[in-house]
């Protein structure tokens, strides 16, 4: 099974608006860190917000917010005021906790969307 | 300050040929990743690095490939005998030391070299 899932291949925002790209996840370990990158056309993965598993409240960083939904792992990422910058590839990404055996703690991503924000 | 860079950017080369790709992640950062981009997907982990050694060679899909660290510091993946489906985008990212269990380090990473095997 898929332990990122993004479902969303495209998506298109009028500048200015909010935009949710969603992101689902599957692990049986209890603490793990969830994760969002941002891949424009240049090809390197730029880091945007970060999620605890046993985190209380949902993360935020400038135009960024993650929903956070434990119970349905899921792990929607919000951007609000879209700008014309935004447009780029994001991925979701997980990190899973010794309990997974994963010890190096490597990242494991979904397939991304692509974002084009419209003028 | 400088960020993790790779190089070369971009490498052609022929089905067959002995490549390397180099990794030089920022300074004082102790763990060293590597993945692997296809076409139309996310990355995918490859091999992992604490130090010198290589802590989890997992992702590795067979000894075609192999990657060293010697000193710690600079890191090289090397692929023998390539395949047209080794072509792909290889990323280096590397993170700080951090205690065992923080999953919040973050990985910077490097702009990746595109290979293409003809």
């Amino acid at each position: 099974a898929q332990k990122i899932t993004q479902t969303q291949p495209g998506m298109f925002v009028q500048e200015k608006e909010a935009v949710t790209l969603d992101c689902t996840y599957d692990t049986s370990d209890p603490s793990y860190g969830l994760f969002w990158y941002k891949q424009p056309s240049s090809g390197e993965m730029i880091f945007l917000i970060y999620q605890g598993s046993y985190d209380q409240q949902n993360a935020t960083e400038g135009r960024y917010s993650l929903n956070f939904q434990k119970a349905r792992k899921s792990a929607n990422l919000v951007i609000s005021a879209s700008q014309l910058g935004d447009s780029a590839m994001y991925f979701c990404a997980m990190r899973e906790g010794p309990y997974s055996g994963a010890g190096s703690y490597q990242l494991t991503f979904g397939k991304g969307t692509k974002l084009s924000v419209i003028p | 300050g400088a960020g993790v860079s790779q190089t070369p950017s971009n490498k052609v080369t022929e089905k067959g040929k002995y490549v390397e790709l180099r990794c030089d992640p920022i300074s004082g950062h102790t763990a060293l990743y590597w993945y692997r981009q296809s076409l139309g997907q996310g990355p995918e982990f490859l091999i992992y690095f604490q130090g010198t050694g290589a802590a989890d060679d997992s992702g590795l899909p067979n000894d075609r490939f192999f990657a060293v660290r010697p000193e710690g510091s600079v890191s090289t993946l090397k692929i023998q005998r390539t395949e047209r489906g080794d072509s792909a985008v290889y990323l280096c990212a590397s993170s700080s030391p951090s205690g065992t269990g923080d999953l919040s380090n973050e990985q910077f990473f490097g702009p990746g070299t595109r290979l293409t095997v003809l």
